[in-house]
């Protein structure tokens, strides 16, 4: 398996230009996780899809971030208008629940800077 | 506050050495992560427990349910071993997120 997939890996854009961030997940992963790294805070979870359901999206930061999951195979972080401050690593991964969690895969990164 | 404490922040080691990486909780978990992260910034997941030890290789997590404290330990380190050391938990009742430490940045010299 080609592992947890994200693109782009990296991404320089503009104050106020729209980003989108993908995420393609292990095949037969039913969870798929959202994170933010910054070197202030760390990791910190944006929101997690079960069977390509939100189930917490408690992280995301404000109503400029947004995500979707149309199928199990495909996820997407959208943020617009994008600000200076949002600059940080995104990382995806994915995991199998079956009543219980399972390990975590995380894919590579996307090292988004908002110039 | 749920929280994540891990100690040392840093630690720098001579080739060979044995290495402890601590990691407290503050409230019941189901379950805690160990994960490395390389100066490359990718993230591997070393372990995922929810109690007595695994081990893997050199390396070997243990867990203390009832002192809500886990331990991450590398015998005969290697520079290949330098990296961030992450520890992550699930709280009891969650949907399924993880809460992290801020990581033990590990330095092993040869």
């Amino acid at each position: 398996d080609a592992g947890v997939i994200q693109s782009p890996r990296h991404e320089v854009t503009e104050m106020g230009q729209e980003v989108t961030l993908r995420c393609k997940p292990i095949s037969g992963h039913n969870s798929l996780f959202w994170y933010r790294q910054t070197m202030m805070r760390g990791l910190e979870l944006l929101i997690y899809f079960n069977n390509n359901v939100p189930i917490d999206d408690s992280g995301m930061p404000e109503d400029r971030f947004s995500a979707k999951m149309p199928n199990a195979s495909f996820s997407t972080l959208k943020i617009q208008p994008s600000e200076p401050r949002d600059s940080a690593v995104y990382f995806c991964a994915s995991s199998l629940y079956r009543g219980r969690f399972y390990e975590q895969y995380f894919g590579p990164g996307t090292r988004l800077t908002v110039t | 506050k749920n929280e994540v404490e891990q100690s040392p922040q840093n630690l720098t080691a001579q080739e060979g050495e044995f290495i402890t990486i601590n990691c407290s909780y503050s409230v019941g978990i189901s379950a805690l992560h160990w994960l490395q992260q390389h100066p490359g910034g990718g993230i591997v997941s070393l372990f995922m427990l929810s109690s007595g030890k695994k081990k893997h290789g050199r390396l070997i997590a243990t867990i203390n349910i009832q002192e809500k404290h886990s331990s991450l330990h590398i015998t005969a380190s290697h520079p290949r071993d330098s990296a961030v050391y992450i520890c992550a938990v699930r709280w009891e009742g969650s949907q399924g997120n993880l809460i992290f430490g801020k990581g033990t940045k590990l330095s092993v010299k040869p």
